[in-house]
């Protein structure tokens, strides 16, 4: 069983700092990762996705992988009020996509 | 681009009844599709994994039979939920990746359904 773990927070963080999101991962072969925004009520959103170790910027979103740790982060600078949302880790292997449950972010006015 | 919709955005129905759920890709051809149920408050569940022009793979726990896949065209799949009962009342959810978007999927806005 492939497992994807995130904590479930919430994470709360004040306007304008930064929101650092953590997952992990069970499969050493996995190769594809994503992170995902879900807003209440809403399907998820494509962030962002990163396939080598290292970091991966767009914006004010920054993922990073470690492979070796089996550890995959989004760090949110300047986080904002409309940031407020669950943040999906997925992982895909054998063709399918493994989510974690999800960390719920509350940026505070 | 990565368009995906789904129809009918809700939906209302009598116990015992059939639904069913359009997924379609707008500006893509999505090769493979995935359909998700997800409670309130808990994470996306996978149900089945379906190929254009082939039969579904549902996850375990799934019942083929009572979630029927058609994955006609590379364009379209649909989700039936038949007899239905309140116990499936969920928020259905499909994604799609395609031959171009192969390693990434693309949600469409879901299905809310209620069962009476």
């Amino acid at each position: 069983q492939k497992e994807v773990e995130q904590n479930s927070g919430p994470l709360s963080v004040p306007e304008g700092a930064i929101a650092s999101l953590n997952c992990t991962y069970s499969d050493r072969g996995s190769q594809s990762f994503f992170w995902y925004r879900q807003y209440s009520g809403k399907s998820p959103e494509l962030i962002m996705s990163i396939y080598s170790n290292g970091d991966k910027e767009d914006g004010r979103f920054t993922a990073q992988l470690n492979k070796a740790s089996q550890y995959v982060s989004l760090l949110i600078r300047d986080s904002q009020p409309s940031d407020s949302a669950t943040y999906l880790c997925a992982v895909k292997g054998g063709g399918k996509f493994y989510f974690g449950s999800g960390t719920k972010l509350n940026v505070k006015p | 681009g990565a368009v995906v919709s789904q129809h009918p955005s809700w939906v209302i129905c009598k116990s015992g009844t059939s639904v069913k759920i359009e997924c379609r890709s707008l500006d893509f051809q999505a090769t493979t599709m995935f359909w998700y149920r997800q409670f309130p408050k808990q994470s996306l569940m996978l149900m089945a994994t379906s190929n254009e022009g082939s039969k579904a793979t549902y996850e375990q726990g799934v019942e083929k039979d009572k979630f029927l896949i058609n994955h006609a065209s590379l364009t379209l799949s649909t989700l039936t939920v038949t007899s239905a009962h309140p116990e499936d009342s969920s928020f259905y959810i499909c994604s799609a990746g395609g031959t171009i978007h192969t390693d990434t999927q693309y949600f469409g806005p879901g299905t809310r359904l209620t069962v009476l």
